[in-house]
C-alpha cells in the first residue's frame, strides 16, 4: 500500500483566485491521478500526471484551468485557476500500484 | 454517459445481517473492478478488487462477485457491523491494475444496531 498526504485539507477561496493542491506519496510511483468529486456526485478523473512529461487530461478538463506539475516520482501539484463557485468540490489525488490509493482530499469552497 | 452505475443511492441493513451492494457497467473493455469505502472528510479506502478472469474474490467479511455476461458486480458484507456505515463506490478500469478509474455514483450504507 501507499500513504498519500494531501494539503491543504480544506480551503475557502475568493472567485477569480487560484489554489494549488499538493500531493506527496511515501514511495516512488510512475503515475499519479487527480480526481474531482462535486457535491453529491461521483469521482471524476481530471488528469493523469506522469513524471517527465505533460499531464494527460480527460475530456472536459483543460491545462489552462487545471495545470499540473509532476517534478519527481513522489510529488505532484494541481492548481485550480481562476476559480468560480462551480469549482467548489473535493479534489483527490491517487497513486496506482495494483490498487489505487487516495489522499484524504481537499475540500474547496469558492465564494 | 454513465459507464459505471450504482442504482441504489442508499441501503439500510440490520447489524449482523448481510449487506449487498450492486454495480452495473456498460463498457466491455473494463477488465478490473474495485470497491472503495469512503467516510466523510476522508479519501476513498480500497476494500477489495476483482479481475475479469475471475467471478469471485473473498477477503474476510467482504466478497465481490462478477457476472461478466450481465456486466454486473456486487459486494457482499457479512456480517454487517456498525463501522461499515459509509459510502461505497464501485470503480472500473480498462487496463490491467487500477489505472484510470471510472467510478459509480456511490451507495450510502447504514448499519442499524
Amino acid at each position: 500500500s501507499a500513504v498519500i498526504s494531501q494539503k491543504p485539507s480544506r480551503d475557502i477561496c475568493q472567485r477569480g483566485t487560484s489554489l494549488t493542491i499538493q500531493c506527496q506519496v511515501d514511495s516512488q510511483v510512475t503515475m499519479m491521478f487527480w480526481y474531482r468529486q462535486q457535491p453529491g456526485q461521483s469521482l471524476t478523473l481530471i488528469a493523469t500526471a506522469n513524471q517527465g512529461s505533460e499531464a494527460t487530461y480527460e475530456s472536459g478538463f483543460v491545462i489552462d484551468k487545471f495545470p499540473i506539475s509532476r517534478p519527481n516520482l513522489t510529488f505532484s501539484t494541481l492548481t485550480v485557476s481562476n476559480m468560480s463557485p462551480e469549482d467548489s468540490s473535493i479534489y483527490l489525488c491517487s497513486s496506482s500500484h495494483t490498487e489505487a490509493f487516495f489522499g484524504q482530499g481537499t475540500r474547496l469552497t469558492v465564494v | 454517459d454513465q459507464q459505471v452505475k450504482q442504482n441504489s443511492p442508499s441501503l439500510s441493513v440490520q447489524e449482523g445481517r448481510i449487506s449487498i451492494l450492486n454495480c452495473d457497467y456498460t463498457n466491455s473493455m473494463f477488465d478490473y473492478f474495485l470497491w472503495y469505502k469512503k467516510y466523510p472528510a476522508e479519501g476513498p479506502t480500497f476494500l477489495i478488487s476483482i479481475s475479469s478472469i475471475k467471478d469471485k474474490n473473498e477477503d474476510g467479511r467482504f466478497t465481490v462477485f462478477l457476472n461478466k455476461s450481465a456486466k454486473h458486480l456486487s459486494l457482499h458484507i457479512v456480517p454487517s457491523q456498525p463501522g461499515d456505515s459509509a459510502v461505497y463506490f464501485c470503480a472500473a478500469s480498462a487496463k490491467s491494475g487500477a489505472q484510470k478509474l471510472v467510478f459509480g455514483q456511490g451507495t450510502r450504507l447504514t448499519i442499524n444496531p
